[in-house]
This record gives structure tokens, C-alpha cells and sequence, in this order.
């Protein structure tokens, strides 16, 4: 198995809603990534997680909540969302941090 | 080319000619470089590395060339098709201290390939 799923593709919810992210992979990778893509912009890393600690947080609003239960998988809780969060989320993994990431295709966000 | 901060740029091809991306990057202490591409309402998808003790690695049909020395990467396509058309990503690894892993984009460049 040499990619990266995501769950689900499309997500559209309220503002008051909780709902989460989900991301797997079985490639052996010990690192994972989750990033936020607005239209038109490059991706933007929100958290990484290395061998199932967390080690970057970007300063991602606390209505954005990771968590890594296992190596293969790594979910993105949100709740409360704006608006302004509707936005494409990918999950990436690699070898360890410093090597090539694999990106899933994303999920469709749309906050309403 | 694209470099961080500037609107995106564009770059039309005819099928069959070479097409050549820039990147200028900015972190001195960047050591491992890549290249990505995207198509539409998928994820970035990995063309080629390069890490920093190199300056030019080829791929099938790509080769990347890194100039550290003005902090410039380029990506070029060889015998480009229509399939290759996409937003193309530079993306720089900080390596060191807390960043270690921090992959940081370019702002793409939009690639048109015509028949």
C-alpha cells in the first residue's frame, strides 16, 4: 500500500458542529502532516507529528484539535469552525521529518 | 518564476517543447528541497527531491537544479505533454532545531500544456 487515504472527501458543517478529519496510512511512515489549502494558495502545514508526538503546532486555533492513536493514523478534530476555515485538508506522511512527504487528496471543508 | 509573497505566475508550452520552472527560496538554512505537483481537486503529488550537497538530480523527463549560492531552484520538463498540466510547487525542509520537518511552498506556478 503505497498511499495516503482520506476521510471523507467532502465535509460540510455548521458552525456549532463537531466533526473530525481522518487520515491512514500503511507505509511505515513515522511522521504525518496536516495542512490547509485555500484555492488559488500553496499548502500550509498546521501540525506534524513524529514517531506519535506531536512536535510542530503551528498556531492553529485551539477549535482545530489533532490527534495521532497510532502510527498509521492521524485525525483532525474541529469544532466551532468559521466561515473562514472552509478549505481543502491534507494529510501528508513521510519517512521521518526530513524526508519526502506523501499527500492524500484531501478533504472538502465547507463551513456554513 | 514564483518566489513567496508574489501573485501566481503562469507558464503556457506547446506540447513537445521543454518547460522550466523557478523557485527562489529564501531560508539560507534550507537543506532539502522538493518539487510538487497539482492537479486540480487532488493532493500534491511528489515529481523529485534534491538535498543541499547537490546541485542538479534528473528524474524521467524532469531534472531539478538547485543554485544555492542566489537560492534558486529550477524544475525542468522535457518533451512536455498535456497530462503535465498543472500547478507546479517548490517547497523548501528548515532543517534544524524546532523546524525540523517544516515543508514550506512556493506559491506555484501554473502550467498550460497545448496540443
Amino acid at each position: 500500500d503505497t498511499e495516503v487515504t482520506q476521510t471523507p472527501k467532502h465535509l460540510v458543517m455548521g458552525m456549532t458542529n463537531k466533526k473530525s478529519l481522518k487520515c491512514e496510512q500503511h507505509m511505515g511512515h513515522r511522521a504525518m502532516y496536516w495542512y490547509k489549502q485555500k484555492a488559488k494558495k500553496p499548502p500550509e502545514l498546521m501540525f506534524v507529528y513524529s514517531y506519535e508526538k506531536l512536535s510542530i503546532n503551528e498556531s492553529v486555533p485551539s477549535r482545530f484539535s489533532p490527534e495521532c492513536p497510532n502510527s498509521s493514523l492521524l485525525n483532525l478534530h474541529l469544532h466551532a469552525l468559521q466561515p473562514e476555515d472552509s478549505a481543502l485538508y491534507l494529510c501528508a506522511s513521510s519517512w521521518d521529518s526530513g524526508n519526502e512527504q506523501f499527500f492524500g487528496p484531501g478533504t472538502r471543508l465547507t463551513v456554513l | 518564476g514564483e518566489s513567496v509573497g508574489l501573485h501566481l505566475p503562469t507558464l503556457s508550452v506547446q506540447e513537445g517543447d521543454n518547460s522550466i520552472i523557478n523557485c527562489a527560496y529564501s531560508n539560507s538554512a534550507s537543506d532539502y528541497f522538493i518539487w510538487y505537483k497539482q492537479e486540480s481537486g487532488k493532493g500534491p503529488q511528489f515529481i523529485i527531491d534534491i538535498r543541499s550537497n547537490m546541485d542538479k538530480r534528473q528524474g524521467q523527463r524532469v531534472t531539478v537544479l538547485l543554485n544555492k549560492t542566489v537560492k534558486h531552484l529550477s524544475l525542468q520538463i522535457a518533451a512536455t505533454q498535456p497530462g503535465d498540466s498543472a500547478v507546479y510547487f517548490c517547497a523548501e525542509n528548515n532543517a534544524g532545531g524546532t523546524s525540523y520537518g517544516k515543508l514550506t511552498f512556493g506559491q506555484g506556478t501554473i502550467l498550460t500544456v497545448h496540443p
